[in-house]
């Protein structure tokens, strides 16, 4: 059964610097990998989708890599800004049928002025 | 602008009270889905939709129910609602045909509710 790993579950950061938020995941045998940012009491907006076959997608300062061997994606957000104070959830297909999706819990990231 | 609207955005209600949330799309997605959020379990998917009159169950569908009779709406439906339903509820839609970006998921605002 697939389960989804973010680890940590909070975080806290000064302005400026480059970081790394990890997402883990037990069947290596993904459709794709999705990256989403969710504001406080606000809905979920995605950020970056990873396709199988891919090992990487950029969007601006967020960089997103898939290592499917190893069951890990890690998105990296470079000169952090307080902006970019969110929780961060990836999200895998339970199975190739890409239809049900499973959530990892987030990592709540704060970004200190 | 493309966009998922779910209505309403809080609702307070009382046990075995039938409610309805709605959930309608402006992007000609086949595939709906709703889930749940909840402190310390994170999201779970209750009910998804792959197309018009094509609904099956996610990971805790017990006490909701679903219809898809247009392609744009996916109502969430609540026969009973008890106590341990009050959580935060957003639905999603996306694209299904064709590869890359159109696989992304797109999700309303959400709706609090609360069963007293």
């Amino acid at each position: 059964k697939q389960e989804v790993t973010q680890i940590p579950a909070a975080l806290s950061v000064p302005e400026g610097e480059n970081l790394v938020l990890n997402c883990s995941f037990t069947d290596s045998a993904i459709y794709n990998l999705q990256w989403f940012r969710q504001d406080p009491g606000k809905g979920l907006t995605s950020l970056l989708l990873i396709q199988s076959s891919q090992r990487e997608q950029t969007s601006g300062r967020l960089n997103a890599s898939l290592d499917k061997s190893s069951g890990r994606s890690t998105l990296y957000i470079a000169a952090s800004q307080p902006g970019d104070s969110a929780t961060y959830l990836c999200a895998v297909p339970v199975d190739r049928r890409d239809d049900k999706i499973i959530f990892g819990k987030g990592t709540r990231l704060h970004i200190l002025p | 602008e493309a966009q998922v609207t779910q209505n309403p955005r809080y609702l307070i209600t009382v046990t075995g009270k039938k409610l309805t949330v709605t959930c309608s799309q402006n992007m000609n997605h086949e595939y709906m889905s709703w889930y749940r959020q909840d402190p310390g379990l994170g999201l779970r998917q209750i009910y998804y939709s792959m197309n018009v009159e094509v609904t099956d169950k996610g990971d805790v569908p017990e006490g909701y129910k679903v219809s898809r009779k247009e392609k744009r709406n996916f109502p969430l439906i609540l026969e009973s609602p008890s106590p341990n339903q009050t959580s935060l509820y957003f639905c999603a839609s996306r694209s299904i045909t064709g590869f890359s970006t159109k696989n992304i998921q797109y999700f309303g605002a959400g709706t609090r509710l609360s069963v007293l």
